[in-house]
């Protein structure tokens, strides 16, 4: 398996836009997790799905940010309209059980200018 | 907040010392996952221990668990370039109820120096 795949890896958009980052888990996995990485607030989970159904969203800071599975092997984090303070490292990480071991992708880079 | 603290926050060695790194706790747990995060990629799981486990081997690293300190140790021996990463301890809390997610540290930046 190629692991956990997210795209774009960069992305640079302007205050304003909508930006939409794309996570492929790893067949098999049940649960999807979605992250956030600052240097101030180190890493913070937004959502995690299981079995497609989100569980918990508690983490997602705004009603700006939006996350679907449409299906087993396709996940979305959606940020509309994008702020400068959105700029951190996304991740998104797969596994077999929420708190068991969890594969991360390379993540992706937004910076909100 | 993190339960994981992790300290120090950054550490500098030279190759072939040992790196050792700390995480503490507030809870009880099932187990304790320690993760690696090489500059500008993702985070790779390194080793996890159980409640019931004291001391874990994998290769150059040493992980203990304290459970009645509520701390953990990672010990990197032999240390080189290539293990300069940061360092991330994730916590399983029990008795979390429905709040069934990992809890994260912050993380220790180790440096090895050539």
């Amino acid at each position: 398996d190629a692991g956990v795949i997210q795209s774009p890896r960069h992305e640079v958009t302007e205050m304003g836009q909508e930006v939409t980052l794309r996570c492929k888990p790893i067949s098999g996995h049940d649960y999807l997790f979605w992250y956030r990485q600052t240097m101030m607030r180190g890493l913070e989970l937004l959502i995690y799905f299981n079995n497609n159904v989100p569980i918990d969203d508690s983490g997602m800071p705004e009603d700006r940010f939006s996350a679907k599975m449409p299906n087993a092997s396709f996940s979305t984090l959606k940020i509309q309209p994008s702020e400068p303070r959105d700029s951190a490292v996304y991740f998104c990480a797969s596994s077999f059980s929420p708190r068991g071991v969890a594969f991360f992708g390379q993540g992706t880079r937004l910076t909100v200018v | 907040s993190q339960q994981g603290e992790e300290d120090p926050q950054a550490l500098s060695i030279q190759e072939g010392e040992n790196a050792t790194m700390n995480c503490s706790y507030k809870t009880s747990i099932n187990n304790l996952q320690w993760y690696r995060q090489n500059s500008g990629r993702g985070l790779v799981h390194l080793i996890l221990i159980r409640s019931n486990e004291r001391e874990k081997h994998s290769g150059r690293l040493r992980v203990t668990l304290d459970t009645s300190k509520k701390s953990s140790s990672l010990l990197i021996t032999a240390s080189r370039a290539a293990d300069t990463a940061s360092y991330f301890c994730a916590t399983d809390p029990r008795n979390a109820g429905n709040n069934r997610k990992l809890i994260w540290g912050l993380g220790t930046s180790l440096a090895v120096n050539p």
